[in-house]
């Protein structure tokens, strides 16, 4: 059982926008940078967003992140059918010590 | 380009052992912090291990404390999982991924593509 709380799936239509939440702790997210992972089919998760809510290198600024408390958000805008993948956030919790990610949250792009 | 290649994943049987590696390239392994990530098949991904740059500091998720134990070795740009009592719940495709800097154990900037561990008799 996940730590963090993703909701299972998500839809939208191609170029429409869709938000996906991750709720955590006090000793989570409350207390530590949330990073959020994209996982294609059949391929290694990739890093999209890290500190809550910046991107790397070569992550479209269609992809954003933010952090309130003991929640954070993933944005994507302009949808694309490339886009559909499962997301996953992440973050160290102090109080365990270790990484907690979300369970995951399924993107379809309809 | 920064590599990552895990290695030695196998049928294993339970109560078995078994040792993965992860040979790292491109980068200088020694200042990165280095996680283990796991996904048991049509599972969500699961922090199994961190290391710190050093090795000085190693940390587990409950699920397999105890059990499997990380390590590094600097001077050969590799990471290792030892993996002790294996059970079925271990069976699973094991990643590593290197930290975005020493101490960052949740923020992954680059991953291998995976080796897969099955416990079964």
């Amino acid at each position: 059982q996940s730590v963090l709380t993703q909701p299972p799936s998500v839809s939208a239509a191609p170029g429409q926008k869709v938000t996906i939440s991750c709720s955590g702790s006090s000793s989570s997210i409350g207390q530590n940078h949330v990073s959020w992972y994209q996982q294609l089919a059949g391929a290694a998760p990739k890093l999209i967003i890290y500190v809550n809510d910046k991107r790397p290198s070569g992550i479209p600024d269609r992809f954003s992140g933010s952090k309130s408390g003991t929640s954070a958000t993933l944005g994507i805008s302009g949808l694309q059918t490339g886009d559909e993948a499962d997301y996953y956030c992440a973050s160290w919790d102090s109080r365990l010590e270790r990484v907690l990610f979300g369970g995951g949250t399924k993107l379809t792009v309809l | 380009d920064v590599q990552l290649l895990e290695s030695g994943g196998d049928l294993v049987q339970p109560g078995g052992s078994l040792r993965l590696s992860c040979a790292a390239s491109a980068f200088t392994f020694s200042i990165y912090a280095m996680s283990w990530v796991r996904q048991a098949p049509g599972k969500g991904l699961e922090w199994v291990s961190g290391i710190t740059g050093s090795g000085g500091s190693t940390f587990y998720a409950d699920s397999v404390r105890g059990r499997f134990t990380v390590s590094r070795d600097n001077s050969e740009n590799t990471l290792y999982l030892q993996m002790g009592s294996l059970r079925a719940e271990d069976t699973a495709i094991y990643y590593c991924a290197k930290g975005l800097h020493d101490g960052s154990h949740n923020e992954l900037d680059y991953w291998g593509q995976g080796t897969l561990v099955t416990v079964s008799s």
